[in-house]
């Protein structure tokens, strides 16, 4: 089974709507949660930590539920410039997991 | 400015031909990693290591090699590379967790390869 896992999408959405993207990791001993975005073959680039607690930066939202293994991230208000792959990330013991990520693409 | 730089961005090279990428990054983070990033598959991590002298083998450590002399550089070395080594490489900085699970990742621009 896969350490974490994404539907690989493609989201086509149009500007302005909100859009949800799920991920589940299968170790239940996973330390630390990350969302990263990464466009068009670039490197990856730190979009958010997700805490236990649910964070907000600006028009993204991350909630982590442990009981369920489960990461979500909730983007509000997308913008042209959010089109890109979405890769949720989770570490334990010292290594890093990632999915195969989630592409969005935002239509004018 | 703080960043990771790899070395070469682009290689071809012919199956069973030495190569090394370099990877270095200039804020001071004690972790640093190296991933190949595969059409569905996504990244996969490689090596990483913890400090000077310290590496572990990741998920998919097979055909590779990489040292850590010097806390600043981590270069991953294919001693006799095969076609199925074909990726982009990217290498990545950490500074430690609280956890030990790590922290912010810092990636390098990537390395792509072509081995014929």
């Amino acid at each position: 089974r896969k350490e974490v896992e994404q539907d690989p999408g493609p989201f086509n959405v149009p500007e302005g709507a909100t859009v949800a993207f799920n991920c589940t990791y299968s170790n239940s001993a996973s330390q630390s949660f990350f969302w990263y975005r990464q466009d068009c073959r670039k490197e990856p680039k730190l979009l958010m930590s997700v805490y236990s607690s649910g964070n907000e930066d600006g028009r993204f939202t991350a909630q982590l539920n442990r009981a369920s293994q489960y990461i979500s991230l909730l983007i509000r208000d997308s913008k042209l410039s959010d089109s890109a792959t979405y890769l949720c990330v989770v570490s334990r013991s010292n290594q890093f997991y990632f999915g195969t990520g989630t592409s969005l693409t935002v239509i004018p | 400015e703080a960043q990771v730089t790899q070395n070469p961005r682009y290689l071809i090279t012919v199956t069973g031909k030495k190569l090394t990428v370099t990877c270095s990054q200039n804020m001071n983070h004690e972790y640093m990693s190296w991933y190949r990033q595969d059409p569905g598959l996504g990244l996969r991590q490689i090596y990483y290591s913890m400090n000077v002298e310290v590496t572990d083998k990741g998920d998919v450590p097979e055909g590779y090699k990489v040292s850590r002399k010097e806390k600043r550089n981590f270069p991953l070395i294919l001693e006799s590379p095969s076609p199925n080594q074909t990726s982009l490489y990217f290498c990545a900085s950490s500074p430690p967790g609280l956890a030990g699970g790590g922290e912010t990742q810092y990636f390098g621009p990537g390395t792509r390869l072509l081995v014929l």
